[in-house]
């Protein structure tokens, strides 16, 4: 019964392609979000939605497109996969958009362009 | 814009031992301050968070972290280290400043190690 889950878990892929990595929480959050986790492990806020509105869209190449069909899903798009892509993307969710909230985690989708 | 400094990639302790992993925050607002584990191969584990009010802040597992303003940090510790401990620790910072929304601002994760 994981709270926020993201699938796949793992993917590998060729430069070029294009991916979706799926996210689902079942806390009823109104907020979600997508951050990045590089080989570095340095954690970085890609998108941030609330109420399947966009409110917070840092500085990402415009191949990622995040799309939010209802509060509880926030899906993210890449195309033309690059090699700097590769990473780790976590989806996390919160009950508001405040600055003072909890985050909870899902376990990662490990992204490795080849 | 607000920014968090760990102090320490790794940290080695042994089983038993006092932890303490440094964090140094940059912030011209009143901060909120986050602390969270990630264990291998997972997400990311709120340990506690400092928001308003009593400065010492007491989270899951028996770690602790205090607020101190005129130092700009917010260090965790515990009293006597377990192996169950040894995982990823990252210090973050909200910052809201521009929109008034969530974007919490990690630092760069300190490795706790524990030895038996």
């Amino acid at each position: 019964d994981t709270a926020v889950s993201q699938t796949p878990k793992y993917l590998v892929t060729q430069m070029g392609n294009d991916k979706s990595i799926k996210c689902e929480q079942n806390l009823g959050h109104d907020t979600m979000y997508w951050y990045k986790q590089d080989s570095k492990k340095f954690l970085k806020i890609m998108f941030s939605y609330n109420n399947k509105e966009l409110i917070i869209n840092e500085t990402v190449p415009n191949r990622f497109s995040p799309k939010s069909p209802d509060k509880a899903h926030l899906n993210l798009h890449i195309n033309s996969l690059e090699l700097g892509d590769s990473a780790v993307y976590f989806c996390a969710s919160s009950q508001g958009p405040g600055a003072n909230t909890e985050a909870f985690f899902g376990q990662g989708t490990r992204l490795t362009v080849v | 814009a607000q920014s968090v400094t760990q102090l320490g990639s790794h940290v080695s302790v042994s089983e038993g031992a006092l932890v303490l992993l440094r964090c140094n925050y940059s912030s011209s607002v009143p901060p909120y301050l986050f602390w969270y584990v990630q264990y291998p191969n997972q997400g990311l584990q709120l340990l506690l968070k400092y928001t308003t009010g009593a400065t010492l802040v007491k989270g899951i597992n028996g770690f602790e972290a205090e607020f101190k303003k005129s130092e700009t940090s917010f260090h965790l510790t515990k009293p006597s280290a377990h192996m169950s401990d040894a995982a990823e620790y990252f210090c973050a910072v909200s910052d809201a400043m521009n929109t008034g929304f969530q974007k919490l601002v990690f630092g760069t994760g300190t490795r706790l190690l524990v030895s038996p």
